[in-house]
Formats: structure tokens, sequence, C-alpha cells
């Protein structure tokens, strides 16, 4: 498939391990990277190939990736991790970019 | 390295939308970043439009025939241009810097994006 899958909606209770997953074809070729987006912002990226965190991103999120599926996994997740989550990988071919279609995570 | 985009709010269908990201904090004519548009709808979520990178751009095939991205050194921001607008075009647009590592790859920065409405 040259589409990236995610869960629609995950919810996770306060200070509990949660992961997010992104499923695609193209994820056995390229690393994904992701993004959080809480509501009227911006995405903001908070893991990048090779599973790396931007200075700034609290160290529990981590990613990690095998055969066609990318995870991102919160440890220990706060009510400010409350927002949607995008994959997004280059295509097979190389040439063109793609996201997936968004988790919504929440904090309970 | 920040991004800001402008433009109009509110194009008419069939016209062509026109916007600019500035760019501060760094130089547009850098080597390092690949300028990106991006665009978010409700419908479709989060599609990668295209972007420019030293004289080359790169489009979504299914944009490729609408839409150009070119770079205003003088000014030091870079611009898309959109057109044949249709109501499916209506969404928020961001400006943003395609990056690599190998053959990986990531979006970052991001604008705070503009709404962009298509309607008569």
């Amino acid at each position: 498939s040259s589409e990236l899958t995610q869960d629609p909606a995950v919810s996770v209770a306060l200070g509990q391990t949660v992961r997010i997953t992104c499923q695609g074809d193209s994820l056995r070729s390229y690393y994904a990277s992701w993004y959080q987006q809480r509501p009227g912002q911006a995405p903001v990226l908070v893991i990048y190939p090779k599973n790396n965190r931007p200075s700034g991103i609290p160290d529990r999120f981590s990613g990690s990736s095998s055969g066609d599926t990318a995870s991102l996994t919160i440890g220990g997740a706060q009510a400010e991790d409350e927002a949607d989550y995008y994959c997004a990988s280059r295509y097979n071919n190389g040439n063109h970019w793609l996201f997936g279609g968004g988790t919504k995570l929440a904090v309970l | 390295v920040q991004l800001q985009e402008s433009g109009p709010g509110l194009v008419k269908p069939s016209e062509t939308l026109s916007l600019t990201c500035t760019v501060s904090g760094g130089s547009v004519s850098s080597e390092i970043y690949y300028w990106s548009w991006i665009r978010q709808t409700p419908g479709k979520g989060l599609e990668w439009i295209g972007y420019f990178y030293h004289g080359r751009t790169n489009y979504h095939p299914s944009l490729k025939s609408r839409v150009t991205i070119s770079l205003d050194t003088s000014k030091n921001l870079f611009s898309l241009n959109l057109n044949s607008l249709t109501t499916a075009d209506t969404a928020v647009y961001y400006c943003s810097s395609l990056m690599f590592r190998d053959a990986h790859s990531w979006f970052d920065p991001w604008g705070q994006g503009i709404l962009v409405t298509v309607s008569s």
C-alpha cells in the first residue's frame, strides 16, 4: 500500500505508557517522522529519523520501527500530551512524501 | 529558522492562490533546506504539496499541473501559486522545511499556518 495507516483514536490513563503505530510499505525503506498537533496549532516535530528527539521534546517521547510499522511511544503520558499525532514518510519511489491519517490521543 | 505564511484568506473558484512564506533566522538560499508547502483539510488530512531546492522543484503528482513553488532571495521568502482553484482546495496551508539525513527525511520547522477558503 502507498498509504500510511494510523488508528484514528487512542486513549491512555494519566501517567501510563501509550504506543501509537503507523503502518505502510514505505516504512520498510524509509524511517518515519512524527508530529504532534494541538488544537488550533501547527504540527510540531517530536521524532525524526532515525528515532531521534529534537531539542525541547521531553524524553518520554520515543520512536521505534520494525518491518512496515513505525511506533511512537509516550512513557508516562501527561495531560499536555493530549493532541493529534501524525506520522510521515517518503513514498516507496522516494520522490514524494505522505502523511498518516492521524491518531487522536486522549489522556484520561 | 522561523517561518511565517501570509496571503489572502478568501479566494474565488477558478482563481489563483498566491501565498508567501517569510524566512527568519536563516537564509532562503541555504543548501540545507528543501522549502516546502503542506496543506491540511478535514477530509484528506495532511497533504504534501511540493518543495523547491536549488532551482529544482518537486510536486505532488495530483497537484503538479496546477502548482508552482518559487524563491525570492531578495526578500528571503518562498512562495506557492496554485491555480484553477476549487472548493476542494480549501485548507490550512503550512510552509515548512524538508530536512534530510541520508535517505530519510522530516519536516521542521513549520509555519503557524494560514486558512484559505475557496468560495464565491
